[in-house]
Order: structure tokens, then sequence, then C-alpha cells
């Protein structure tokens, strides 16, 4: 298969505890994305990465979230004191070619209790 | 403020008819359009996309219409099949690079019923 994967499917954690989540986007795309979803919205976007280089944040991007894609390849999102309003579906994707569109993963399913 | 609006949370349309799902944007920098679909536990699938040069562009039965005068843009699947039942986000993005973040709608949830 070779989509964009991203583990685990879902997270459940306690609040105040710190959670990562894994993408491997699909190996010819330089362009990886995060973003989130909630309940009745669409996706939000967090972060992206062209290659390495991290190029751009949303605000919603608090400094308790930290993203990071070593040697440009799989990429990572780390949240750090999890409150009950990081619940949501963490999206990965991944593109070359805006004409084709950006490839999601199936994403991450957050619950913080 | 929202930029990509889909006013439509639903809709519910007979199998072999039309279903139109409707996208209206607010920021004129925005070049480039796409629909994605989403089924329940899996990420939204790419399904057609428009440039702002064109105003029209048509896969098998998926459809895109885009009037830039009125910043609308709509989806039109002709016929309808139950397999289509998803919700469909209209998705935006724009900038001489265009691979800048898309900006998505809320989304329409399409009921096909057989």
């Amino acid at each position: 298969d070779t989509g964009v994967s991203q583990n685990p499917r879902h997270k459940i954690t306690k609040r105040g505890q710190n959670v990562t989540f894994r993408c491997d986007p699909i190996s010819e795309h330089n362009r990886l994305y995060w973003y989130r979803q909630t309940l009745g919205q669409g996706p939000e976007f967090l972060t992206y990465f062209q290659n390495e280089a991290q190029l751009e944040k949303s605000r919603l991007l608090s400094d308790r979230f930290s993203a990071e894609r070593p040697k440009g390849s799989f990429s990572t999102l780390e949240i750090q004191r999890t409150e009950q309003g990081d619940s949501a579906m963490y999206l990965c994707a991944s593109s070359w070619d805006r004409r084709s569109g950006a490839f999601f993963g199936q994403g991450t399913r957050l619950t913080v209790v | 403020d929202q930029q990509v609006k889909q006013n439509s949370p639903s809709l519910s349309v007979q199998e072999g008819r039309i279903s139109i799902l409707n996208c209206d944007y607010t920021n004129s920098m925005f070049d480039y359009f796409l629909w994605y679909k989403k089924y329940p536990a899996e990420g939204p699938t790419f399904l057609i996309s428009i440039s702002s040069i064109k105003d029209k562009n048509e896969d098998g039965r998926f459809t895109v219409f885009l009037n830039k005068s009125a910043k609308h843009l709509s989806l039109h699947i002709v016929p309808s099949q139950p397999g289509d039942s998803a919700v469909y986000f209209c998705a935006a993005s724009f900038g001489p690079s265009r691979n800048t973040p898309l900006v998505f709608g809320k989304g329409t949830r399409l009921s096909v019923i057989a």
C-alpha cells in the first residue's frame, strides 16, 4: 500500500499527558500537511512541511504542539500537556502537484479524558 | 471568519437523480478549488478539482462548475448512486506555488436513497 499512513489510528489519553502521532507520506511527495478535524467541521490547517522545512504554522498550533519532519520523510506531531479541547481527528496529507490534490491518511482520533 | 462556506449541512437525493452540492468562498485570491469525499472513519479522498481559469471540469459522473464573479462553485453528480453517500468537502487554495494549505468548508452530508 503506497498511500499515506498514520499511527496510531486511535489514542485515548488522560488530560495532562503527552501524545505523539506519526505520519508516513507517499514516498515521492515533498509536501506534508497536518490538519485537525472536530465534529461538524471541515479539516483545519495546523502546519506544513516542504521536505524537512516547516514552512507555515496556523494560529491553532499553540506552544503545546510541535511537529517535525526529520530528513523530509515521515513526520511526527506531538501534543504536550493534553487538554480535553485537543480531542479531535488529526489528519496528515501529502502532495507533489496540487492538480492531483493532497492525499490524506485515515487519521488519528485523539480522545482526552 | 470562514473563507469557504458550505451552507447546506445535508442533502438527500433519490438514486439516479442529480445531486448538486454548493460552495461559496470569500477570498478572491483563491485560484484553485477541490472537492473531497469522506466516509466515516476514513480520511478525505480527492474527487475533482478546477482551476480559476476554467469554469467547468468534468470527470465521469462528477462535474464541477465555477462562477468566479459570484465566488461560487458547485459539484454535480449524475446519476447519483447509493455509494455516493458521504460527506463532501469543498476546499480552496491560492498562491503562485500552488501548494498552499487547503482551506476547507464544513462539509455537506449527501444521502442517496435507493
